[in-house]
C-alpha cells in the first residue's frame, strides 16, 4: 500500500513570496489533514477535510492560508503572502471512515528568509 | 492545550524494554490513549492505542491505570532505531490529534 505522497520535501523562499505545497493521501481514505510543526513543537493541526469538505478550520490562519481538495483525493495548501515565522515542517495525514489512526507523510520544510 | 504529561527526555539501553510514561489525569470517559512516535525528518507514525484494557501489538504494549489517569508506553526490546520522539496523545470523538511536546527517547548502544 503506498503512503501518502508530498511534494516537494524542501522549498526556500524569500518573505512575502507565495508557495504552494501538494498532498496525495492513502487511496480510499476519505479523511485528509495539514498539520505544521515548528522546529522543537508537536505537530499543530490547520485544517481537516473530509471529502472535498472542511470539517475544521479553526486553526488555519484565514489571512494568509488557503487549502483546497477540490476532488476529495488531492489537497493543496498555499501561503501567501509568507512571513518568517511560517518557516516550519508541513505535514499532510490521511485516514479511512473506519479507523482513526492517521498515517502521515514525510512533510515539507519550508524555510522563508 | 496537549492535556496530557509527559517528560521531556529519557534514555535507554538498547536491548532494555523502554517504559515510556504519560499522564492524562483528565481524560474523559470517551477518550481514548493514543501513541505516536516521530522519527527524525520522518512524518508521526502510529503505534497504539487504547481505552480501558492493557493492548499489544507487533511494535509496542500500552498499561493504562485502572483509573485511566496515566499510561505507560512499553517497547520491550529497544533498538537504535527506537530513537525518536514519542507523543501521548488523547482523542475524543472529533478524532483529531492534539500534540504536545513529548518524550524524546534515546536508545544508547
Amino acid at each position: 500500500e503506498a503512503g501518502v505522497a508530498q511534494s516537494p520535501r524542501y522549498k526556500i523562499i524569500e518573505k512575502r513570496q507565495s508557495v504552494a505545497f501538494w498532498c496525495n493521501p492513502i487511496s480510499g481514505h476519505a479523511t485528509l489533514y495539514w498539520y505544521q510543526q515548528i522546529l522543537g513543537q508537536g505537530p499543530k493541526l490547520l485544517i481537516q477535510f473530509q471529502n472535498n469538505g472542511v470539517v475544521d478550520d479553526s486553526q488555519l490562519p484565514k489571512d494568509r492560508f488557503s487549502a483546497e481538495r477540490l476532488k476529495g483525493v488531492d489537497s493543496t495548501l498555499k501561503i501567501q503572502p509568507a512571513k518568517l515565522e511560517d518557516s516550519a515542517v508541513y505535514l499532510c495525514a490521511s485516514s479511512s471512515i473506519l479507523v482513526s489512526e492517521q498515517f502521515f507523510g514525510p512533510g515539507t520544510r519550508l524555510t522563508v528568509l | 492545550d496537549a492535556k496530557t504529561t509527559q517528560p521531556t527526555s529519557m534514555d535507554c539501553a538498547e536491548g532494555r524494554a523502554a517504559n515510556l510514561p504519560c499522564n492524562h489525569s483528565t481524560i474523559s470517559g470517551n477518550e481514548y490513549v493514543y501513541w505516536y512516535r516521530q522519527i527524525h525528518s520522518q512524518g508521526p507514525q502510529y503505534i497504539i492505542h487504547g481505552l480501558k484494557n492493557n493492548e499489544t501489538n507487533e511494535m509496542a504494549s500500552l498499561i493504562i491505570t485502572e483509573d485511566r489517569k496515566s499510561s505507560t508506553l512499553i517497547l520491550p526490546h529497544a533498538t537504535l532505531r527506537d530513537t525518536a520522539v514519542y507523543y501521548c496523545i488523547r482523542l475524543g470523538s472529533a478524532r483529531q490529534l492534539t500534540f504536545g511536546s513529548g518524550t524524546q527517547l534515546t536508545v544508547l548502544p
